[in-house]
């Protein structure tokens, strides 16, 4: 089992809509998770971060903890092709844990 | 000016030689990192550096040596370089453990 799992996609939806990135982790040790968004051919860039169980929420981002089931997810609201990107989970331990990412497709 | 750079952006070398990738940054972090991204495995730790005098392994140093030489300088050695090393790889820093900030990244070809 990988320590940080993220369904590669794609993930196509429609502008407009919801979309929603799941990821799940192994090491109950992880106290905090981070998003990162990733254009092809371009570097990671940190969008949010969460650490307690619940929501948070960041203009049209919100981010989901629940540390029992081990998940963490990201909703992107009204979703734009320019949110069309890889997107990392990284869990926050000392091994510096990514994802391998989840390609998400807006479609216009 | 971009806050963190790597030099070189594109390399293409060939086996056996040794190769030195190095990252530089103005935002004033302790915290550096160097990583590697292949397609399919994602962003993987190689070293990283709290400060000057602090290095530490990552989940996949074995081949590749790092030197903190300042708080903005952190270099990446490939003693001699094979062709699995082809990857794209990335610097990046942080004031705070896991909010980091990405350089633009090195293309290195390994023929």
């Amino acid at each position: 089992q990988k320590e940080v799992e993220q369904n590669s996609g794609p993930l196509s939806v429609p502008e407009g809509a919801i979309a929603s990135l799941n990821c799940t982790y192994s090491d109950r040790g992880s106290q905090s998770f981070f998003w990162y968004r990733q254009y092809s051919g371009k570097s990671p860039e940190l969008i949010m971060s969460i650490y307690s169980n619940g929501d948070k929420e960041d203009g049209r981002f919100t981010a989901q903890l629940n540390k029992a089931s081990q998940y963490v997810s990201l909703l992107i609201r009204d979703s734009q092709p320019s949110d069309s990107a890889t997107y990392l989970c990284l869990a926050g331990t000392y091994k510096y844990i990514f994802g391998t990412g989840t390609r998400l497709k807006v479609l216009a | 000016d971009a806050d963190v750079t790597q030099t070189p952006r594109n390399r293409i070398t060939k086996t056996g030689k040794r190769i030195m990738l190095e990252c530089s940054q103005t935002k004033g972090h302790d915290r550096m990192y160097w990583y590697r991204q292949d397609p399919g495995l994602g962003l993987r730790l190689i070293y990283y550096s709290f400060d000057v005098k602090d290095i530490n392994k990552g989940e996949i140093s074995d081949g590749y040596s790092v030197s903190r030489q300042a708080q903005a300088k952190f270099s990446l050695s490939l003693e001699s370089a094979i062709p699995n090393q082809t990857a794209l790889y990335f610097c990046a820093t942080s004031d705070t453990p896991f909010e980091q900030f990405f350089g633009p990244g090195t293309r290195l070809t390994v023929l």
